[in-house]
């Protein structure tokens, strides 16, 4: 089992939809990142948290340390939100600098 | 400013040929670190340096080589390329570690070994 889970794997949804991306992981941890995989392929930062909730246009990141669990949501979809969002954790103390990655969810907004 | 450098992005090598993926970022950052990404794998770390003069392994190492002599500079050498290395490497700064700040991607350099 991997260390990091996210679900779905692929997401659907229409234009103005509400997305939920979930991530699940099984080590403790001092940060959650939330990253944003263009098609193109360039990697950008949306989001590191450690606790409650975090906001940024319309994308929202929630973590629940004690059950071990985060949330991106993106609220008013648009079909530029296409692209991968990956899951990814620290785990602090000598590993801070290491992160664990989770597969990605792969998101298509159509219009 | 340009961020996180990554040359080249796109290479071609022969098995048993040596190259070295180049990163450099001009935000003065202390940390740095390679990443490959493989098809139905998350991103692996191969390699990390938390300041210049200090580097360290990661997940998946074995056949690779860093130095960080600078603290812009972090270069990755393949010493001996084999076709499981085909993959996109990725190279990332923060200004701490993972731990305390958000990380700077490179645009990635698509590896082909045959």
């Amino acid at each position: 089992k991997n260390e990091v889970e996210q679900s779905p794997q692929n997401l659907t949804a229409q234009e103005g939809e509400f997305i939920t991306i979930n991530c699940s992981y099984s080590v403790g941890i001092s940060a959650l990142h939330w990253l944003q995989q263009h098609p193109g392929g360039g990697i950008v930062s949306l989001f590191m948290l450690s606790s409650g909730k975090k906001k940024h246009g319309r994308l929202i990141a929630t973590i629940n340390i004690q059950e071990k669990h985060s949330s991106l949501h993106i609220t008013a979809s648009h079909p530029r939100d296409s692209a991968v969002y990956i899951c990814a954790v620290s785990r602090g103390g000598t590993s801070g600098s290491r992160l664990t990655f989770g597969e990605g969810t792969q998101l298509t907004v159509n219009p | 400013n340009a961020g996180v450098t990554q040359t080249p992005k796109f290479q071609v090598l022969k098995t048993g040929q040596s190259m070295t993926l180049q990163c450099a970022q001009d935000m003065n950052h202390e940390y740095m670190s390679w990443y490959r990404q493989d098809p139905g794998m998350g991103l692996r770390l191969i390699h990390y340096s938390v300041g210049a003069g200090i580097t360290d392994q990661g997940e998946v190492p074995n056949g690779y080589n860093v130095s960080r002599s600078t603290t812009e500079d972090f270069p990755l050498r393949l010493l001996s390329a084999a076709p499981s290395q085909t993959s996109v490497y990725f190279c990332a700064s923060s200004w701490k570690g993972a731990f305390w700040s958000p990380l700077h991607f490179g645009n990635g350099t698509r590896l082909t070994v045959t």
